[in-house]
């Protein structure tokens, strides 16, 4: 079955202490993503990848690093967690079309819920 | 990318058509009118995408007026697991600058039995 994975799916931790978000799509997809979710902001793309070894920041990258060293997998690391990095976090990825222009529909994954006190 | 604008809730009985609005009067000629919808904190799940000509898949129908200022999603049978946040989503499909959606506080849509 066709799908973006992400563990830990729920997450309780506490200021200053070094976490990752996985995330694996099984599609072969080249484009991957995070956003992060917050009440009355909606979703906000936090930093992206184009493919292998290439990535870039997006709206609301400040407190995070993601790596892309495998086309599957696509971590996000939050360094030193803070109370306002609270939030549910979407790990999405999708195909880089042909004409180089990205494909329409991209996949998401169920989400992680973080807390950090 | 263009803004839409969404009304914040409908209703619809299970079994009816849901229609849902969406307006993006400013929307270029070369932007795509995307449909995602999230179930409650789910992740957000592709339904749709039109350009100019309407659209039709398993999941719903996509209007969009010969202008282009606005579209309409079509459920044509709601059921109640229809009931979540329909994201309307203009955008240009570019190379260099990801794949980027940008949603907006969308439509919550209520089935009703």
């Amino acid at each position: 079955e066709a799908q973006v994975t992400q563990n830990p799916r729920y997450l309780i931790t506490v200021t200053g202490k070094k976490l990752t978000v996985t995330c694996s799509q099984n599609m072969n997809h080249e484009y991957m993503s995070w956003y992060r979710q917050d009440p009355g902001l909606g979703l906000r793309q936090i930093y992206y990848s184009m493919n292998v070894e290439v990535t870039d920041k997006g709206d609301v990258p400040e407190g995070y690093k993601v790596s892309r060293k495998e086309k599957r997998n696509f971590p996000l690391i939050l360094e030193s967690p803070s109370p306002n990095q609270t939030s549910l976090y979407f790990c999405a990825s999708s195909l880089k079309g042909s004409t180089n222009l990205y494909q329409e529909t991209q996949y998401f994954g169920p989400g992680t819920r973080l807390l950090v006190l | 990318d263009a803004k839409t604008t969404q009304p914040p809730s409908m209703d619809c009985a299970e079994g009816r058509a849901a229609n849902l609005p969406c307006n993006h009067s400013t929307i270029s000629g070369n932007e795509y009118v995307y449909w995602y919808r999230q179930i409650h904190s789910q992740g957000p799940q592709y339904i749709i995408h039109g350009l100019k000509n309407n659209e039709t898949n398993e999941m719903a129908s996509l209007i969009i007026t010969e202008d282009r200022k606005s579209s309409t999603l079509i459920l044509p049978h709601a059921t109640l697991r229809d009931t979540a946040v329909y994201y309307c989503i203009v955008r240009v499909a570019r190379y260099n600058q990801g794949g980027k959606l940008i949603f907006g506080q969308g439509t919550e849509l209520s089935v009703k039995p």
